[in-house]
């Protein structure tokens, strides 16, 4: 079975603060993604890579920026955290190639007060 | 208009009852289609691809219609246990990575009654 893992489920931090993100998978797995899930505005994506050291911005890239040094680890992360970035984070990956179902870590819950 | 759209619901249904939900997408380029399961604060899992020639897996059968742009998710004898939010996923092959874009839609809940 794929395992995507994300370092925390639930998280709080002040504005302002940076925040790290941090998902890692034992697949194989080519490309990786950050999305977020809001009520009302359904999953979107943050970023994605499809290599390491390569990264793509998604929908809503503003005020995150990610890191993938290792194949296995993507890394999300808000440079100076706003309460508009309390939301739920989801990070996934896929195989690649013509692979394109993509596999979920649980998420983790950010809240910036 | 948003390039993935589903009917939110809610679907009420009873046990036993059968429930269709459709996804229309507005990108005609799209390559490849996938329904996704959402428990309440979980995150989605894979249900199944979905194929221009159907696809059944048990009870769910999934089915593309390119030439109207949409895709659809029948469930069968409908459990309790269907009881989520099922999303529907557009992909688009990236021109410059391997990397497929995704595109959700925002849902269609479902509620299943004894």
């Amino acid at each position: 079975d794929v395992k995507v893992t994300q370092s925390s489920r639930y998280l709080v931090k002040r504005t302002g603060e940076k925040v790290f993100l941090e998902c890692v998978q034992d697949m194989d797995h080519e490309n990786m993604f950050w999305y977020r899930q809001d009520p009302g505005l359904g999953l979107r994506l943050i970023y994605f890579s499809y290599d390491v050291k390569m990264k793509e911005k998604g929908d809503i890239p503003e005020g995150y920026s990610v890191s993938r040094e290792k194949k296995e680890r993507f890394s999300l992360i808000l440079e100076s955290a706003s309460t508009n970035q309390t939301s739920m984070y989801l990070c996934a990956s896929s195989p690649g190639g013509r692979s394109y179902e993509q596999y979920f870590g649980p998420g983790t819950r950010l809240t910036v007060t | 208009r948003k390039e993935v759209e589903q009917d939110p619901g809610p679907f009420n249904v009873p046990e036993g009852a059968t429930v269709a939900f459709n996804c229309t997408y507005s990108n005609s380029a799209s390559q490849s289609f996938f329904w996704y399961r959402q428990d309440c604060r979980k995150e989605p899992k894979l249900l199944m691809s979905v194929y221009s020639s159907g696809n059944e897996d048990g009870r769910f059968t999934a089915q593309l219609n390119r030439a109207s742009q949409y895709i659809s998710l029948l469930i069968r004898d409908s459990k309790l246990s269907d009881s989520a939010t099922y999303l529907c996923v557009v992909n688009m092959r990236c021109y410059n990575t391997n990397a497929g874009k995704s595109t959700f839609g925002d849902g269609t809940t479902l509620t299943v009654k004894p």
